[in-house]
């Protein structure tokens, strides 16, 4: 099973900073990478897919990067709705997908 | 608009079965793949398996297998995902979402609200 590890768990940042999540396969997935931002009590919110294909009607402060086994998301200008848990989702071994564990962004 | 829409919280007793719906609206639901999703707060989201409403055809997370089933009804666009021999660990939100798969592009794009279960001793 490819397993996909995020980091950090959590991260503390203020509105306006940038900041960096990183995801890693445990083997080439390609581009079969997507990310989700999820709200407490909330379902998952599709952002990116195809490592670095923003989701329609997404906002453009969220970018992705990456291929094979190291991705990241971006955002450029925290807002105060990004304070959220965001997850990474491979989908190579369609059609299982595994998740990352999440990391959780807080309001420092 | 796009919507699944699941049905509501469930409290239930170890050893029950329970049948959780997802029913998909403002598209060809036999188009596109349903997954279906748990989380909790110590494994976070886990894959438990997919279905085609199209054609029933089915796959399962093996970690899974013979704990859930999966099926779906064609004449409400509805998929459905049952738990059996529940135990205190199935307690856990769980979530449908339908899959996108065309050319580049594999992304869960709609997901249900989600349905929590709770299992009791």
């Amino acid at each position: 099973d490819i397993q996909m590890t995020q980091s950090p768990s959590s991260v503390s940042a203020s509105v306006g900073d940038r900041v960096t999540i990183t995801c890693r396969a445990s083997q080439d997935i390609s581009s079969w990478l997507a990310w989700y931002q999820q709200k407490p009590g909330k379902a998952p919110k599709l952002l990116i897919y195809a490592a670095s294909t923003l989701q329609s009607g997404v906002p453009s402060r969220f970018s992705g990067s990456g291929s094979g086994t190291d991705f990241t998301l971006t955002i450029s200008s925290l807002q105060p709705e990004d304070f959220a848990t965001y997850y990474c989702q491979q989908a190579n071994s369609f059609p299982l997908i595994t998740f990352g564990q999440g990391t959780r962004l807080e309001i420092k | 608009e796009v919507q699944l829409v699941q049905s509501g919280a469930e409290v239930k007793k170890s050893g029950e079965s329970l049948k959780i719906s997802c029913r998909g609206f403002g598209y060809r639901f036999t188009n596109y793949w349903i997954h279906w999703v748990r989380q909790t707060p110590g494994k976070g989201l886990e894959w438990m398996g997919i279905i085609y409403p199209g054609d029933s055809d089915t796959k399962y997370n093996p970690s899974f297998q013979g704990q859930v089933s999966i099926s779906v009804d064609r004449s409400t666009d509805s998929a459905y995902l049952q738990l059996n021999s529940l135990k205190a660990s199935d307690t856990a939100i769980y979530y449908c979402a339908r899959f996108y798969n065309n050319g580049p592009a594999r992304k869960l794009d709609y997901w249900g609200q989600g349905t929590r279960v709770t299992v009791s001793s």
